[in-house]
């Protein structure tokens, strides 16, 4: 089984509506990063989380850690077709470390 | 600056035959990673390297060799295709300062 578990796999939304991503850790976090990839290109970075209870934004994109639950959630608020793509949680398993895990992603389709 | 770039885009190689993935950075990172990208299985580290002369395996080295040829460019050796290493290669560097990685565009290997 994955050691970095997303859901949902896939998610289909009206432009306009908010939406949640999970990452869910079988292991110590010492870092959780979210990804995004657009179909067919290289991954582009959102953010990173270390602390627990760490929020972030990035324009209409919000992350956030619960350490305890060894969680991050992302959600998109307003959804709009630039949004979609795959989005990817990684982690780190070592403290400083460079090595990351990935999950296998959420692919996010936003219609008109 | 151009950023991470991968060549070739796309390639299609027979059982056996070898072949090299090439990368190179503009941007003066000193780490450099290789990854595959399969469905299901999400995004897996091959090797890494943390700067110019080392290199570090990651979670799914084995068929694979990499050369770290000077701080610019690190490339991914096939020495026996298999079609198990059907993928999509993506190569990524960072700085030392900060979490981003910066990955490239992909390879698109096919082996038959």
């Amino acid at each position: 089984s994955q050691e970095l578990e997303q859901s949902p796999q896939s998610l289909i939304v009206q432009e306009g509506k908010n939406l949640t991503i999970n990452c869910t850790s079988s292991k110590t976090l010492y870092g959780l990063y979210w990804y995004k990839q657009k179909y067919g290109e290289g991954l582009i970075f959102l953010m990173m989380l270390q602390k627990g209870g760490e929020e972030k934004s990035h324009e209409k994109i919000t992350a956030k850690l619960d350490e305890k639950k060894q969680q991050s959630s992302l959600h998109i608020t307003a959804s709009q077709p630039s949004h979609a793509g795959i989005y990817l949680c990684g982690a780190a398993r070592k403290y400083n470390t460079d090595k990351l895990i990935f999950g296998t992603g959420t692919r996010l389709q936003v219609f008109p | 600056n151009a950023g991470v770039t991968q060549t070739p885009k796309f390639q299609v190689l027979k059982t056996g035959q070898s072949m090299t993935l090439q990368c190179a950075q503009d941007m003066n990172h000193n780490s450099m990673y290789w990854y595959r990208q399969d469905p299901g299985m999400g995004l897996r580290l091959i090797y890494y390297s943390a700067s110019e002369g080392t290199t570090d395996k990651g979670e799914v080295p084995n068929g694979y060799n990499v050369s770290r040829l000077n701080k610019r460019e690190f490339s991914l050796r096939l020495e026996s295709a298999a079609p198990s290493q059907t993928s999509v290669y993506f190569c990524a560097s960072k700085r030392i300062e900060g979490p981003e990685q910066y990955f490239g565009p992909g390879t698109r290997l096919t082996v038959t």
